[in-house]
């Protein structure tokens, strides 16, 4: 057990629908990361907040969004759903703003299935 | 940017056997490397790490060495168990210009060993 949680396990939802997936990262980390894993694209960084701001972005739709709250716990947000939307989401979390050295630690995932 | 370049999979080996698991990268600056490894149906966890050129990291019997001259960190394991089967991602950390930090992973090596 990572320390990461992860809520829903597994999301099934229709094409052009809007979810949320939420992260709590482990006690005293400040940075979430939100990865997505698919077939096709392997795993990928999406976005990265610390202590509440964005810090970097990655490969991330406009499609989607994220923030993180006082409390620090994450929501990703996914709108107009497509097909090709379907993967598993990873959250991670660290404790600093981003040093190379800091592990992440990894949630287990949502399973996001559009159809 | 970075990336990662893992060997090809799936790899398929006898309990007892020696394991390499081929990775090299491309990367400004000076990155960490890491082994995450993923069971089924589970998140990413990791497996070992080294923060500079020449160290070595290990972990349950798996070794890599980050060798800055050949841009590689190559996963080995003298002798593999079956409960070793799951899927092995490298994975870099750079801290440099926007990255913050944010793993860039390779493909992923599935790994399959036998009784």
């Amino acid at each position: 057990d990572s320390g990461v949680t992860q809520t829903p396990k597994h999301l099934i939802t229709a094409t052009g629908q809007r979810v949320t997936l939420r992260c709590s990262p482990r006690s005293g980390d400040l940075s979430v990361y939100w990865y997505q894993q698919s077939l096709d694209q392997g795993l990928q960084f999406l976005i990265q907040y610390y202590n509440g701001e964005e810090r970097a972005k990655g490969n991330i739709l406009e499609r989607f969004s994220a923030q993180q709250f006082p409390d620090l716990h994450s929501e990703l947000n996914l709108s107009s759903l497509e097909l090709g939307d379907s993967a598993l989401y990873f959250c991670a979390s660290s404790v600093g703003p981003g040093q190379n050295y800091n592990e992440q630690f990894f949630g287990p995932g949502t399973r996001l299935t559009v159809l | 940017g970075d990336s990662v370049t893992q060997m090809e999979g799936p790899v398929t080996l006898s309990e007892e056997a020696f394991l390499t698991i081929n990775c090299t990268y491309t990367a400004t600056g000076y990155p960490s490397l890491f082994w995450y490894v993923q069971y089924p149906g589970e998140g990413l966890q990791l497996l070992l790490k080294a923060t500079k050129a020449d160290d070595k990291g290990s972990n349950k019997g798996f070794e890599a060495t980050y060798r800055k001259e050949t841009t590689s960190f190559h996963l080995e394991k003298g002798s593999v168990q079956v409960s070793d089967s799951a899927v092995y991602f490298c994975a870099l950390s750079n801290a440099g210009g926007t990255s913050y930090g944010k793993l860039t992973f390779g493909q992923g090596t599935i790994l399959t060993v036998h009784p």
